[in-house]
């Protein structure tokens, strides 16, 4: 499996308080990527990096930002949590194959409820 | 714009029997990738398969097995002989290159199997 951590895994918190999420990840990929997984949604990009300090938005990245300084990190974070903000969170990595296209590996997930 | 579609939300099958999960996709780009992931009740995601445009050949991996067909779009994965461990979610994706082709998946929103006893 490749070695992809997150933290917490769980956190409940109040609206209007800041929140931070870590992916931490042993396997010196390039890419390091955000998901929200929400009911009838799917999977949605929220955030990517492709280096460090090198980052993109993804399809819903409003009152999210992240910050990569180290290859092993990328750091997701609410500025001010809304309720709209409850839901699980994954962060994937990958390599970008020639002709682009490596696969993404995934962490376990971070299950996130504002209150 | 790319896109992903599985039409089937949920599917309910009885253990032993086989069982289709469609995928079909738009693109614009001549080399691309297509993907399949499993999401079981626990949670994780778990890659099962990546084929690229240039490759169609059908693969199969034990009970598992997929049809790429580019003629029509479609990259669709079989289960045979389907057991109560195959009830999970599945995923299929796309890859995207954005301007700085700099690569992401564009997922489709997951196909729920139910493998009943």
């Amino acid at each position: 499996d490749a070695g992809i951590t997150q933290s917490p895994r769980h956190k409940v918190t109040e609206t209007g308080t800041p929140v931070t999420l870590r992916c931490h990840q042993t396997e010196n990929h390039r890419y390091m990527y955000w998901y929200r997984q929400d009911p009838g949604h799917g999977l949605r990009l929220i955030h990517y990096s492709y280096g460090v300090k090198d980052t993109d938005k993804g399809e819903v990245s409003d009152g999210y930002s992240v910050s990569r300084s180290k290859t092993e990190d990328f750091l997701l974070t609410l500025e001010s949590a809304t309720s709209s903000q409850t839901s699980v969170y994954f962060c994937a990595i990958s390599e970008q194959l020639a002709g682009g296209g490596g696969e993404q590996f995934f962490g376990p997930g971070t299950r996130l409820t504002v209150l | 714009a790319q896109k992903v579609t599985q039409a089937q939300t949920e599917i309910s099958v009885v253990e032993k029997e086989d069982v289709t999960l469609d995928c079909v996709y738009e693109t614009r780009d001549t080399t691309y990738y297509l993907f399949w992931y499993k999401q079981p009740p626990s949670g994780e995601l778990v890659f099962l398969i990546r084929r690229n445009s240039f490759d169609e050949q059908n693969e199969i991996s034990g009970r598992y097995s997929w049809n790429f067909q580019k003629s029509t779009s479609s990259f669709n994965f079989t289960i045979t002989a389907s057991q109560v461990v195959d009830s999970a979610v599945y995923f299929c994706a796309l890859s995207e290159a954005d301007a700085g082709n700099n690569r992401k998946l564009i997922w489709g929103l997951g196909t729920s199997l139910a493998v009943n006893p």
